[in-house]
């Protein structure tokens, strides 16, 4: 069984360019949540989708959105990037309906912005 | 609201002994919890999770961890240390029943000494 695949691993913007994430999960999950990771700040959850609805969003200002596909996949979107953009962007899926918290992680999208 | 509070960002232990990664939580509900792993370059990877049931908790590759409500305390553990379990540890804390994602700790990172 396939893992959760995101794409591109790597890829550099420079401010005020936006960019776009792209995550499959794993094949039956239909949740997908997205999470960013600093060296200062963590993880921090973005947002998480269910059967192309948002289920739940965290506290990220508008720049940041999602959307979830009919086959599960999702995407995440990021506007006028600025420096602190930089980060390494984790998609996870789930299983389960309801969260519980059992998240199968991709290895991530490096974001680079100069 | 919720957090977590992990206690030393790195920890160093030699191989064959004991580990001990401290995690304290704070939730106004009863919480799930859960214990991540990330290897360098890779996504995150359930350990193991608690979810009000029995409170010392396996997980995979000879970890568990005890839930401790007087403590308000997840802390993990694992009787000898092989040079393989060098990484990053992150505790999280989910409200669960879809209430909103996952909020982590700031993660400890494991250091193993030959």
């Amino acid at each position: 069984k396939a893992g959760v695949t995101q794409t591109p691993r790597y890829l550099i913007k420079t401010r005020g360019q936006q960019v776009t994430l792209s995550c499959s999960p794993i094949s039956g999950h239909r949740s997908v949540s997205w999470y960013q990771q600093t060296p200062g700040q963590g993880l921090q959850f973005l947002f998480e989708y269910f059967s192309e609805t948002q289920r739940n969003k965290g506290n990220f200002p508008g720049r940041f959105s999602g959307r979830q596909f009919s086959n599960s996949r999702s995407e995440m979107n990021v506007s006028t990037l600025e420096l602190g953009d930089s980060a390494l962007y984790l998609c996870a899926s789930m299983a389960a309906q309801v969260n519980t918290g059992e998240l199968f992680f991709g290895e991530g999208s490096r974001l680079t912005v100069l | 609201a919720q957090s977590v509070t992990q206690l030393g960002s790195h920890v160093s232990v030699s191989e064959g002994a004991l580990v001990l990664l401290r995690c304290n939580y704070s939730s106004s509900v009863p919480p799930y919890l859960f214990w991540y792993v990330q290897y360098p370059n890779q996504g995150l990877q359930l350990l193991l999770k608690y979810t009000s049931a029995a409170t010392l908790v396996k997980g995979i590759n000879g970890f568990e961890a005890e839930f401790k409500k007087s403590e308000t305390s997840f802390h993990l553990t694992k009787p000898s240390a092989h040079m393989s379990d060098a990484a990053e540890y992150f505790c999280a804390v989910s409200k669960g029943g879809g209430a909103d994602g996952l909020t982590f700790g700031k993660g400890t990172h494991l250091i193993i000494q030959p």
